[in-house]
């Protein structure tokens, strides 16, 4: 089976910069994807890591220790937009998303 | 990017009766859709995969008699929650994959409320 664990909230102010963590178990894991959702909207994709290491994509970066099991999404420069739901999701083989519980962001003036 | 669009966005029905959700890939074609069903404020629970021109494929404790899924084409996949109760009241998205193992693109969501 597969889980992934995330926090439930974290709070942040404007121009901060804040990582949300997610642990997982998964068997025929393939890579870790982060996912943005606004309150009533779909989820946008934001990053994806199939290797270890450090995936940069403008303001948001993506981090994978797959002998860890772990991964984290970095927000730098918050803006207000950035309140919202973050999560991860592991990738199986057939292109299937198994999401974590997802982690509310609130970012403060 | 690749387009996926659910009709409709927003339905309210009384509890037994049927309801059917489309979910089309409008410029690209997907042998395989994903269902989801999501509570608010928590995650989204993979339901189902869809797979054109077969069954589909059931997560552990969805009831296939209960959401009963059709991909007849190329483009389309449908979910029918069958005899809804206030229970199934819920967001329902779907998605499809892109050409790459990463890509997964959204359907805009459909929010259903059983009465």
């Amino acid at each position: 089976g597969q889980s992934l664990e995330q926090p439930s909230e974290v709070t942040a102010v404007e121009g901060a910069i804040v990582q949300i963590n997610c642990t997982y178990q998964t068997s025929g894991f393939y890579g870790l994807s982060w996912y943005q959702q606004h309150d009533g909207g779909a989820p946008t994709f934001l990053s994806y890591n199939a290797l270890d290491g450090l995936e940069e994509t403008g303001r948001f970066s993506s981090f994978l220790s797959r002998s860890d099991s772990y991964g984290y999404l970095l927000l730098q420069e918050l803006q207000m937009k950035d309140s919202a739901s973050y999560f991860c999701a592991g990738i199986g083989n057939t292109g299937k998303l198994i999401f974590g519980q997802g982690t509310t962001l609130q970012v403060k003036p | 990017g690749a387009v996926v669009s659910q009709h409709p966005s927003r339905v309210i029905c009384k509890s037994g009766t049927s309801v059917k959700i489309e979910c089309r890939s409008l410029d690209f074609q997907a042998t395989t859709m994903f269902w989801y069903r999501q509570f608010p404020k928590k995650s989204l629970m993979l339901m189902a995969t869809s797979n054109e021109g077969s069954k589909a494929t059931y997560e552990q404790g969805v009831e296939k008699d209960k959401f009963l899924i059709n991909h007849a084409s190329l483009t389309l996949s449908t979910l029918t929650v069958t005899s809804a109760h206030p229970e199934d009241s819920s967001f329902y998205i779907c998605s499809a994959p892109g050409p790459r193992l990463n890509e997964q693109f959204f359907g805009p969501g459909t929010r259903l409320t059983v009465l």
